[in-house]
């Protein structure tokens, strides 16, 4: 059972490079969700997609997209990567019945992402 | 603006001295309060949830408490495998589709 998988586990960039971070999970999650973590701060939601077809804007969307094609696939697009990018970002998945809301997510071991 | 406070930011321990985390938040309603464990490197590892003040949840050395305005995760007798970053995140009422992060409390145990 592999859970959520993010790929890659390390990333170095240059500024305006564009790239796509993989998340993958086979739990048959419906709601799936994008996170950074910077030093001193707490995650900070990006994006997040409560299924198959429908996607959100989190809290600190800029600079980023995402779609979802599949129940299983939730990959996050940098456009032009900038420096503020440089952050650690995670996958998170759960089931989205009977409120999901409340259901606990479960995350990736995150992808390391530095833009130079 | 709903914001989540965790304190200390940083706590070394003995093996076996007991201590407190605490998780605050400012009280615009609340859907659910989780705790997660975080290994350095990996993700972070869903602990508990608490959804009304009074509630409480065990697991092993561990236990999560809830009131109105905070909550704390207690250690007791912790041992060095429970060194790791403990996080709080806090679903409120308004605003409900993010989970709000605090910056978390890093626990060192010293064997």
């Amino acid at each position: 059972n592999a859970g959520v998988t993010q790929t890659p586990k390390f990333q170095v960039l240059k500024t305006g490079q564009s790239m796509t971070l993989q998340c993958a999970q086979d739990m048959n999650h419906e709601y799936m969700s994008w996170y950074r973590q910077d030093p001193g701060m707490g995650l900070r939601l990006i994006h997040y997609s409560v299924g198959a077809g429908i996607t959100d804007q989190g809290e600190v969307p800029n600079g980023y997209n995402v779609s979802r094609s599949t129940t299983e696939d939730f990959p996050l697009r940098l456009l032009s990567a900038a420096p503020s990018q440089t952050s650690v970002y995670f996958c998170a998945s759960s089931y989205s019945a009977p409120d999901w809301s409340n259901q606990p997510q479960h995350f990736g071991d995150g992808t390391r992402l530095s833009i130079l | 603006e709903d914001q989540v406070t965790q304190s200390p930011e940083a706590l070394r321990l003995q093996e076996g001295e007991s201590s407190s985390l605490n998780c605050s938040y400012t009280v615009s309603g609340l859907r659910g309060l989780f705790w997660y464990r975080q290994d350095p490197g990996k993700g972070p590892e869903f602990l508990f949830t608490l959804y009304s003040a009074g509630e409480e949840k065990e697991k092993e050395r561990l236990k999560a408490t809830l009131t109105k305005k905070e909550s704390f995760l207690h250690i007791t007798a912790p041992k060095p495998e429970d060194s790791a970053t403990y996080l709080c995140a806090v679903r409120f009422l308004l605003n409900d589709y993010k989970l709000s992060f605090g910056a978390g409390t890093t626990v060192t145990v010293r064997a």
